[in-house]
């Protein structure tokens, strides 16, 4: 069965700082891979997305993710972290072929300090 | 341009009546999705549907259900609301083929007193 997991479910960092949010999959294929953000009071929507194609993923925002099989990770990195960038991140899996499901992580909220 | 939306964003009730979630999405999508989010649990999926007459349950389904008469919408039944189906709702659409992206609504915050 597909699942992601994602280390620490709180990350904060200073503004302009490195922004690393972990996420590692389980599958015994490799599947699809994509990050979502949440702001407060609003639905998910897509930062990016990784479906095969280059390793190294860009997103919106700034932010971008590689994929790594040997490490089974899609970690999502930002080189400076801007306020607006606070809110929550979930990575999430799908299948290659057949099931039409997205599985989630429990999410990340990142804190930018001032 | 097409959209996804949620009706009631917020509701309050009361133990043991029924509450329906509506869903409703351009984008004639034929996959649609049900989640709940919880604190330290994030999206669960209660039930999911791809294409008319078609729906099967998710990982949390017990006390919820759906139906799905048209392309366009997936309302969502609590028959008997309990304390514990206090979250928030999200509702979802995908296309076909599982590269797609998955589209959301702005989510049903529902109060089970």
């Amino acid at each position: 069965a597909q699942s992601v997991t994602q280390l620490g479910s709180h990350v904060s960092v200073s503004e302009g700082a490195l922004v690393l949010l972990r996420c590692n999959y389980s599958s015994s294929v490799p599947p699809y891979l994509f990050w979502y953000v949440q702001y407060p009071n609003q639905g998910l929507q897509l930062l990016l997305k990784y479906t095969s194609a280059a390793t190294l993923v860009k997103g919106i925002n700034g932010f971008e993710a590689e994929f790594k099989k040997s490490e089974t990770s899609f970690h999502l990195t930002k080189p400076s972290a801007h306020m607006s960038d606070a809110a929550e991140y979930f990575c999430a899996v799908s299948e290659q072929t057949g099931a039409n499901n997205l599985f989630f992580g429990t999410g990340t909220r990142l804190t930018v300090i001032p | 341009d097409a959209e996804i939306t949620q009706s009631p964003r917020h509701k309050i009730t009361e133990t043991g009546r029924q509450v329906t979630l509506a869903c409703h999405q351009t984008w004639n999508h034929n996959n649609m999705f049900w989640y709940r989010q919880d604190l330290g649990h994030g999206l669960r999926l209660i039930h999911y549907s791809y294409g008319v007459q078609d729906t099967n349950k998710g990982e949390v389904s017990d006390g919820y259900s759906v139906s799905r008469s048209n392309t366009e919408d997936l309302p969502l039944t609590l028959e008997s609301a309990a304390s514990s189906q206090t979250s928030v709702y999200f509702c979802a659409s995908r296309g076909t083929g599982s590269a797609g992206e998955l589209f959301f609504g702005e989510g049903s915050r529902l109060t089970v007193l």
